[in-house]
């Protein structure tokens, strides 16, 4: 079983709906999380990160995370085009040295 | 602005050859990570620092050394490349805080011959 896992799709959305992207983790000792967006041949970069049970909310983007279910999603509201990429989740180790990554979810926002 | 740089950012080598990467940044950071990307594997971890006296090995480190020359540098070096090292990589820093967000370079794509 993988530390982090996420489907690694394609998901089409169509323009303006809802999209939503999960994650799963295996470390019950894991303490922060993260969501990073990645668009081909580009480095990551950071979109949100959770650490409470419950949700998180910046603009269009919403992070939910339930440790009890060891799991951890990412809502983009109003979907754009602009937001065809690849969504990356991490999850710190419970020792806190490193952030264990997923594969990655690739999304496409259809017009 | 406060950054992160990466240095060839493209690289084509033969076989048997000694490549370095070169990694700076100025966001005063503690931690410096290296990671390489394949396509369907994610990012997988090399090494990391945690200061300069401080180097870990991580997931794959066979085949690869570094060096912490100070708190903003940091390279990663191949001291024989294989063509399974063709991979794109990333330099990464935190700020050592409990949440330890990580933030990237832009990437050296790497091909070896």
């Amino acid at each position: 079983q993988k530390e982090v896992e996420q489907n690694s799709g394609p998901l089409s959305v169509p323009e303006g709906a809802i999209a939503s992207l999960n994650c799963t983790y295996s470390d019950r000792g894991s303490q922060s999380f993260f969501w990073y967006r990645q668009y081909s041949g580009k480095s990551p970069e950071l979109i949100m990160f959770i650490y409470s049970n419950g949700d998180k909310e910046d603009g269009r983007f919403t992070a939910q995370l339930n440790k009890a279910s060891q799991y951890v999603s990412l809502l983009i509201r109003d979907s754009q085009p602009s937001d065809s990429a690849t969504y990356l989740c991490a999850v710190t180790h419970s020792s806190a040295s490193k952030i264990i990554f997923g594969s990655g979810t690739r999304l496409s926002i259809r017009p | 602005d406060a950054d992160v740089t990466q240095t060839p950012r493209n690289r084509i080598t033969k076989t048997g050859k000694r490549i370095m990467l070169e990694c700076s940044q100025t966001k005063g950071h503690d931690r410096m990570y290296w990671y390489r990307q394949d396509p369907g594997l994610g990012l997988r971890l090399i090494y990391y620092s945690f200061d300069v006296k401080d180097i870990n090995k991580g997931e794959i480190s066979d085949g690869y050394s570094v060096s912490r020359q100070a708190q903003a540098k940091f390279s990663l070096s191949l001291e024989s490349a294989i063509p399974n090292q063709t991979a794109l990589y990333f330099c990464a820093t935190s700020k050592g805080s409990s949440y330890n967000e990580q933030f990237f370079g832009p990437g050296t794509r790497l091909t070896v011959l």
